[in-house]
Parts: C-alpha cells; structure tokens; sequence
C-alpha cells in the first residue's frame, strides 16, 4: 500500500517569488510519483511525472521536480511564480506493478499574490 | 482529439436516493478510474474498469458500483445515498499500461440533502 503526505495545506508566496512544495511518500514497493494542479471547479491536470531515469523532471508551466528516494521525497518547484498558478496542487503516487491506481495527498493550495 | 467529458456538472440529491454518474472517456483509453473527491481532500480511488470489467476497487461499499460499456464510457451507480457521499466525482481515462497518464474529467459534483 502507498500513501502520500504533503506537509503544507496553504503555501503563500508573491508573484515572481520562487515555491517549493512538499511532499512525500510512503510505499513497500517502487513507485510512479505525479503532481497534478486543479484550478476552481475543475478536473485535474497533470504537471509532471516520475516513471525512472533522471531524478529531476520537467513539466508545463515551468514546474520542475526532483525524486529523491532516500528521502521518500518528490518536491514541486518553480523558480517564479504568477498570479495564474494560483491553485491547488496535488502529489499521487502509483506501484509500478498492477493495476493504476492513483493515491493522492490533501493538497497545497498555492495563494500567489502581487 | 475529445478529451474527458462527464455529465452532470451538478446534481442535488435526498438521502436514500440512487444517482447515475456518467463518463466519456478520451478517444483511444480503454481504460477508466473513478474517484471521490472530499470537500477540502485528495481524491479517493473508488474502482476502475477495463473491457467492461471492473479492476480494481478502494475502500468504498458495495453500494457503489459501475459499469464499463463497449465504447469504453462508463457509468458509477451510488444507491441508498448518505450524506457523507456529497463530494465532486471525477472520472479519469487511460490506457492500462502502469506508466499511462490518467486524464480527467471536469467532475460531476453530487450534494446530498
């Protein structure tokens, strides 16, 4: 079984600030990680995804993350944020073996203000 | 290219009443997950279904259920509703391989009185 923390539920920062946010995860078994983005009544979007390879990954809007399994850790940066990444973001996780199934953490909401 | 489509956006219901939620799943995915989202949570596996046959279940009653039809869109059928169950719904497609992304529906967000 897997299961994901994301230790800050609101992170508040203003435009053209960098962010970081937090996550990490637990699981018996080697993982994909995600972090998706859901804007005001809507569905999710994907940001980004580890699958293996390099620890550092890139995704849209300029959001990077880096895998770090000693640390059980997959942190969402950006190095200047906008008004527009106002939202909440959420880290899942998923085994690598079976069926798909997504486990996501609570969610950080990013407040960025000018 | 569709992607995700689900209907209804909202839906009013009393407690003990039976709901239908319905999802168009991505043009080519084969594959669909439901989930529950909780006012103010993650998202919460509720099953997935792939070539009509469910997967994969979370920790959800019996007295949730769905159905895959051939064209790969999918219903989750909710009876004997409580109040707890008010939350947005969100459907996700995908291919079944371990490594797809799952795309996502906008949601159908279900309130019961």
């Amino acid at each position: 079984a897997q299961s994901v923390t994301q230790l800050d539920s609101q992170v508040p920062v203003f435009e053209e600030a960098p962010v970081e946010l937090r996550c990490n995860y637990s699981s018996s078994v080697s993982v994909y990680l995600f972090w998706y983005v859901q804007y005001p009544n809507q569905g999710l979007q994907l940001l980004l995804k580890y699958l293996s390879g390099s620890t550092l990954v890139k995704g849209i809007n300029g959001f990077e993350a880096e895998f770090n399994k000693s640390q059980t850790s997959f942190h969402l940066r950006k190095p200047s944020v906008h008004i527009s990444d106002t939202a909440e973001y959420f880290c899942a996780v998923s085994g690598v073996t079976g069926f798909q199934k997504l486990v996501f953490g609570t969610g950080t909401r990013l407040l960025v203000s000018p | 290219e569709t992607g995700v489509t689900q209907s209804p956006t909202h839906l009013i219901k009393t407690r003990g009443q039976q709901v239908t939620l319905r999802c168009s799943s991505q043009s080519g995915h084969n594959t669909v997950s439901w989930y529950q989202q909780a006012l103010g949570q993650g998202p919460q596996f509720i099953f997935q279904y792939y070539r009509e046959e469910e997967n994969g279940r979370g920790n959800f009653p019996p007295r949730f259920s769905g159905l895959q039809f051939p064209n790969y869109s999918s219903e989750l059928n909710v009876n004997a509703l409580e109040l707890d169950d008010s939350a947005l719904y969100l459907c996700a497609s995908s291919l079944r391989t371990g490594s797809d992304e799952q795309f996502f529906g906008p949601g159908t967000r279900l309130t019961v009185l």
